[in-house]
């Protein structure tokens, strides 16, 4: 399968700061990716995506920014709140198949 | 929209005995499904892509044999696990894609298999 690596394993922030997790991919024909959060015991759930033809999405309070150049994903969450605390992954899309990360674990502290 | 589930959601089998796990898009209907495993602590890891109607294109490292896809219709995919043993036990976790809908995934809440 693909590489598609996390720089951190485990990010802890404090309630209200941003997080910003990051993700290299190593496919440079991957052309969507996906960020997912994911809590104990539970499937993936979607947070946000981004075609390989844009550098920047954002949403309800977390942004992605792709870099095609040096093949980076972040995903950017503000104001996190306890209830962000999870695992993180970034996934690529390369033809009809999915490749996941390693996962960031987030814990936000009150 | 598009909910996907999976039964059952917890699962203990005797080792050398077979399971099957069930996986269904509920509100839309899938063109591909996904089978992923998942240890603790660790990453989603690709077990196959089944597309309905055919065969399942399993990646390199797992066994056909040992895990059967069936994708028998558009709102159903099934995994066997055949001859469990203790080192199966995981988290397998199920997703669905409609193409006509885009490239996401929806993911099942997963299944938690222990062979004893």
């Amino acid at each position: 399968g693909e590489s598609v690596g996390l720089h951190l394993p485990t990010l802890s922030v404090q309630e209200g700061d941003n997080s910003i997790i990051n993700c290299a991919y190593s496919n440079s024909a991957s052309d969507y990716f996906i960020w997912y959060k994911q809590e104990s015991g539970k499937g993936p759930q979607f947070i946000i995506d981004i075609r390989s033809n844009m550098d920047k999405r954002q949403g309800q309070r977390v942004t992605v920014l792709l870099n095609k150049t040096v093949k980076h994903l972040s995903l950017q969450i503000a104001a996190t709140q306890p209830g962000d605390s999870a695992v993180y992954f970034c996934a690529e899309n390369t033809g009809n198949q999915f490749y996941f990360g390693t996962g960031t674990s987030l814990t936000v502290i009150p | 929209g598009a909910v996907v589930s999976q039964h059952p959601s917890r699962v203990i089998c005797k080792s050398g005995t077979s399971v099957k796990i069930e996986c269904r898009s509920l509100d839309f209907q899938a063109t591909t499904m996904f089978w992923y495993r998942q240890f603790p602590k660790q990453s989603l890891m690709l077990m196959a892509t089944s597309n309905e109607g055919s065969k399942a294109t399993y990646e390199q490292g797992v066994e056909k044999d040992k895990f059967l896809i069936n994708h028998a219709s558009l709102t159903l995919s099934t995994l066997t696990v055949t001859s469990a043993h203790p080192e199966d036990s995981s988290f397998y976790i199920c997703s669905a894609r409609d193409l006509d809908r885009g490239y996401e995934q929806y993911f099942g809440p997963g299944t938690r298999l222990t062979v004893t």
